[in-house]
């Protein structure tokens, strides 16, 4: 398996700018999961969900943020428009569920984001 | 609230040296206790979980511990690498209605010296 893929690896964009993260999950993963990683705060839940259904988005910072999966396949995180406070890394992760579900995240390598 | 505390934030060592890591918890009702490891410019990868039953568990050279009375863990690296060179972080679930809720420790960075 390939293991979650993330795109793109690296972004430099201009505040204002629409920036939009791609994700994969493990086929035959139900959960997924999106987290942002600064020094300042370690790794912040922004948002996940089950079975394409978003459960928990408390953590989305403000109407910026913006998140949807339109499939068991794929997901996207949308920051419109950006200002550089959302610097940041964005990692996706995704989790089985299940009788298969150990409760370990499963992490992308991860989409780093740098607004000007 | 729930809340993960690791310490050191970070620590230097030479290579071969030992190295322990820790993790406070007020999680509640507390699940099990994971430690991932964040090489740089990677996502966190597992090493191993701990239960509510478990004291100890061994993954090579990681040692991790759990006593559920004090809610504290550790992790124990035994004669380190240069590999070994990444950020450790603590992850505690917690029991809910909804399913399991994730509450991550700010993570140890380690640099291991040669």
């Amino acid at each position: 398996d390939a293991g979650v893929i993330q795109s793109p690896r690296h972004e430099v964009t201009e505040m204002g700018q629409e920036v939009t993260l791609r994700c994969k999950p493990i086929s035959g993963h139900n959960s997924l999961f999106w987290y942002r990683q600064t020094m300042m705060r370690g790794l912040e839940l922004l948002i996940y969900f089950n079975n394409n259904v978003p459960i928990d988005d408390s953590g989305m910072p403000e109407d910026r943020f913006s998140a949807k999966m339109p499939n068991a396949s794929f997901s996207t995180l949308k920051i419109q428009p950006s200002e550089p406070r959302d610097s940041a890394v964005y990692f996706c992760a995704s989790k089985a569920s299940g009788f298969a579900n150990t409760g370990e995240l499963f992490f992308g390598e991860g989409s780093r984001l740098t607004v000007l | 609230k729930n809340q993960v505390e690791q310490s050191p934030q970070s620590l230097i060592i030479l290579e071969g040296k030992n190295c322990t890591l820790q993790c406070n918890y007020t999680v509640s009702p507390f699940s099990n206790l994971r430690w991932y490891k964040q090489d740089t410019g990677r996502g966190p990868v597992s090493l191993t979980i701990m239960t509510f039953s478990e004291n100890t568990k061994s993954n090579g050279r990681y040692t991790a511990t759990l006593d559920a009375d004090t809610k504290q863990s550790s992790l124990h690296i035994t004669a380190s690498q240069l590999s070994d060179s990444a950020s450790y972080i603590c992850v505690v679930s917690a029991r809910h209605n909804a399913g399991n809720m994730l509450t991550f420790g700010g993570g140890t960075r380690l640099m291991v010296k040669p």
